[in-house]
């Protein structure tokens, strides 16, 4: 099945900083999602993103598909932004399974 | 807000015991996916459902769980005999063609 790889798996920065998060997945996608798992446990969805560019305040995403490659940006960090950040991706065939990379773990100090 | 829901939020139970999960879709989507997420593992695919019918269980062990859904509202995943290292979180999520939305979990733990 498709791999998929995430990093990098800690990430400790001050509140302020700049990040990037990067997730490899070894096959074409039809589906890739990023997630954010809070402190508390909840999974909250960022971004729908099997190609392309979003933004959503001081997130944004870009996946590059063709080079099976996706790349979450944090600006401007705050400690709210801190928990485990997941990329899930669904492979070719359209079965709607999503698999999980097993995330970067990103501290964000005040 | 449409969110999914899932009770109970904390399970403690004794091993053998049958042990019963309900998850609350979002009105309006088709898909329901059960995930399990422990340290080592991380969180793998269960079962899931489209228009109510299980297309996958593949990731669940058979001889002891088992998911159905009901009705358009109610999807259960039930645990019996459970086991310790059925100790886990229990996600639920449903989506309506590619995003899903995840409930808030079911911490388990066996004794």
């Amino acid at each position: 099945g498709i791999q998929v790889e995430q990093s990098p798996p800690d990430l400790i920065l001050q509140e302020g900083a700049n990040s990037t998060l990067r997730c490899n997945f070894s096959d074409s996608v039809n589906n890739l999602q990023w997630f954010h798992q809070n402190p508390w446990g909840q999974l909250i969805n960022l971004f729908y993103i099997p190609s392309g560019t979003k933004q959503n305040g001081r997130l944004s995403a870009t996946t590059v598909a063709t080079e099976r490659y996706s790349l979450l940006y944090i600006s401007s960090s705050q400690t709210t932004d801190s928990g485990v950040y997941f990329c899930a991706v669904e492979g070719p065939g359209g079965s709607e399974k999503l698999v999980f990379g097993k995330g970067t773990k990103l501290t964000v100090n005040p | 807000d449409a969110r999914v829901t899932q009770t109970p939020r904390h399970k403690v139970t004794e091993m053998g015991q049958e042990v019963t999960m309900r998850c609350q879709p979002i009105l309006g989507h088709n898909t329901v996916f059960w995930y399990r997420q422990t340290m080592m593992q991380g969180l793998e695919l269960l079962a899931y459902f489209r228009n109510r019918a299980p297309l996958d269980d593949s990731g669940m062990p058979k001889d002891r769980f088992s998911a159905e859904m009901p009705d358009a509202t109610l999807a259960t995943l039930k645990i019996q005999p459970s086991e310790p290292r059925d100790s886990a979180v229990y996600f639920c999520a449903s989506g309506r063609r590619y995003e899903q939305y995840f409930g808030p979990g079911t911490r388990l733990t066996v004794t």
